[in-house]
């Protein structure tokens, strides 16, 4: 089936400092996106839609200048946690979806792995 | 979008036959229903896809119901490396972006040997 990785896995940073994190499709071009955070025994929740090439639109409550993220390519999509707090530690996850850049689409959602962000 | 609930947990016991329901009463006519299973620590993985009746693949089987305001995954013969979060996700997933879809709050299944 179609990959999609993230990197890094898990990063620790200093408060105030800026973390980013990387989600590519391996296999497959993806013009579309997802960004999600999960805290510790609760549900995904999405907080934007990465759209390649043009800007991301963000859910509500979600601080578009907080998370910056960039899709320059069809396999690259980047969440850039700026001026971490330890309020931001969390884990994030990315999704695409095959077929939307063309091709079949089968509606199955593949995701990375998943980034551990701890914010000292 | 269509709201889903599910049951918080579910305990089993290694090879007995789980089924996890999932409401979804406002479900539309171009709506799939699709479920995802997560592991602590690693991102959700696709587990099965249906629209009515009944589809079964190597791991799974999902049952829906006529009025599909419903939906039921079975797991036969659950394994320890069952022990997950479960989550069922309604949306018109072949035409929009799947993505867009929210996640309930899942189910957690416990499988003890």
């Amino acid at each position: 089936g179609a990959v999609v990785s993230q990197h890094p896995s898990r990063v620790i940073c200093k408060s105030g400092t800026s973390v980013k994190i990387e989600c590519r499709s391996l296999d497959f071009q993806a013009t579309t996106m997802f960004w999600y955070r999960q805290f510790p025994k609760q549900s995904l929740m999405l907080m934007a839609t990465s759209n390649e090439g043009s800007k991301a639109t963000y859910e509500q409550g979600v601080e578009k200048d907080k998370f910056l993220i960039n899709h320059a390519s069809l396999t690259l999509s980047t969440l850039t946690v700026t001026s971490a707090h330890p309020e931001d530690s969390s884990f994030y996850i990315c999704s695409a979806q095959p077929g939307l850049a063309g091709g079949p689409v089968t509606g199955e959602l593949f995701f990375g792995e998943g980034s551990r962000l701890t914010v000292l | 979008l269509a709201k889903t609930t599910q049951p918080i947990s579910m305990d089993s016991y290694e090879g007995q036959e789980v089924n996890i329901t999932c409401s979804h009463n406002n479900i539309a006519t171009n709506d799939y229903i699709t479920w995802y299973q997560q592991f602590p620590s690693q991102g959700p993985r696709f587990i099965i896809q249906g629209y009515k009746t009944k589809v079964t693949n190597e791991v799974a089987s999902l049952f829906i119901p006529a009025d599909r305001k419903s939906s039921t995954l079975s797991l036969p013969r659950v394994s320890l490396s069952d022990t997950a979060v479960y989550y069922c996700l309604v949306g018109d997933h072949l035409n929009t972006n799947a993505g867009k879809s929210t996640f309930g709050d899942g189910t957690t299944l416990t499988v003890k040997p």
